[in-house]
């Protein structure tokens, strides 16, 4: 079935460094690519999507592309603040449409 | 908009009882879905309406979870005879149609089987 794979568990940075959280997907068709991020006690809150190749999504400063032959979907920010501090999951729709296959998780500690 | 409103917040129950989780979806969406979240599972789909009618239970353990959703400001999801495995945040979300939208998450029910 589908899938999603993200690489990093935890990424610890400083204020102001450059965030990458990288994001690989495994899809039979053409799925639409989710960033979500959920901060304690919430529910997760969609951040952006991207929905063919070569898209790029962006929303608060972060930013991913549809690389379709990559099959990846990498989050990344210029310069993270400590307020960023969260989980971040990568998301595709399945065949589908409406069916959301989460990734596990990146959890984000921005240290001040 | 109040969001996504989902109760109770926190539920706690003993093994064998029956609990019941309440959603409120935003006005207007016509797509409901339900997940569960546990740290060694993650997200994990259960079910979903469009229209209020069930279209995909795929997710849902067949024999003590069941959905309902009677209209279209409420659904409710009904887990028989608690088990501890059953512990986790259960969260509602909706959207415009399901199709490939983003989907608005409630804050989620802690459900803690003792």
């Amino acid at each position: 079935g589908d899938s999603v794979t993200q690489t990093e568990g935890q990424v610890a940075l400083s204020e102001e460094d450059f965030l990458t959280i990288h994001c690989n997907y495994s899809a039979s068709g053409y799925p639409a690519l989710f960033w979500y991020v959920q901060y304690p006690g919430e529910g997760p809150q969609f951040l952006f999507r991207a929905s063919r190749d070569k898209e790029k999504g962006s929303s608060r400063g972060f930013e991913a592309t549809y690389n379709k032959e990559a099959t990846s979907f990498h989050l990344q920010k210029a310069s993270v603040q400590e307020s960023d501090s969260a989980v971040y999951y990568c998301a595709l729709t399945d065949t589908n449409a409406y069916k959301v296959i989460f990734g596990k998780g990146t959890h984000l500690h921005v240290l001040p | 908009n109040a969001g996504v409103i989902q109760t109770p917040r926190h539920k706690v129950t003993g093994k064998g009882q029956e609990a019941t989780l309440w959603c409120e979806p935003i006005s207007g969406h016509s797509a409901v879905f339900w997940y569960r979240q546990t740290i060694v599972q993650g997200l994990e789909f259960l079910t979903y309406f469009r229209n209020q009618a069930p279209i995909d239970d795929s997710g849902m353990p067949k024999e003590r979870f069941s959905a309902q959703m009677p209209n279209q400001s409420h659904s409710t999801l009904k887990i028989q005879s608690t088990q501890p495995q059953d512990s986790a945040v259960y969260l509602c979300a909706s959207s415009w149609t399901g199709d490939s939208y983003e989907q608005y998450f409630g804050p989620g029910t802690r459900l803690t089987v003792l």
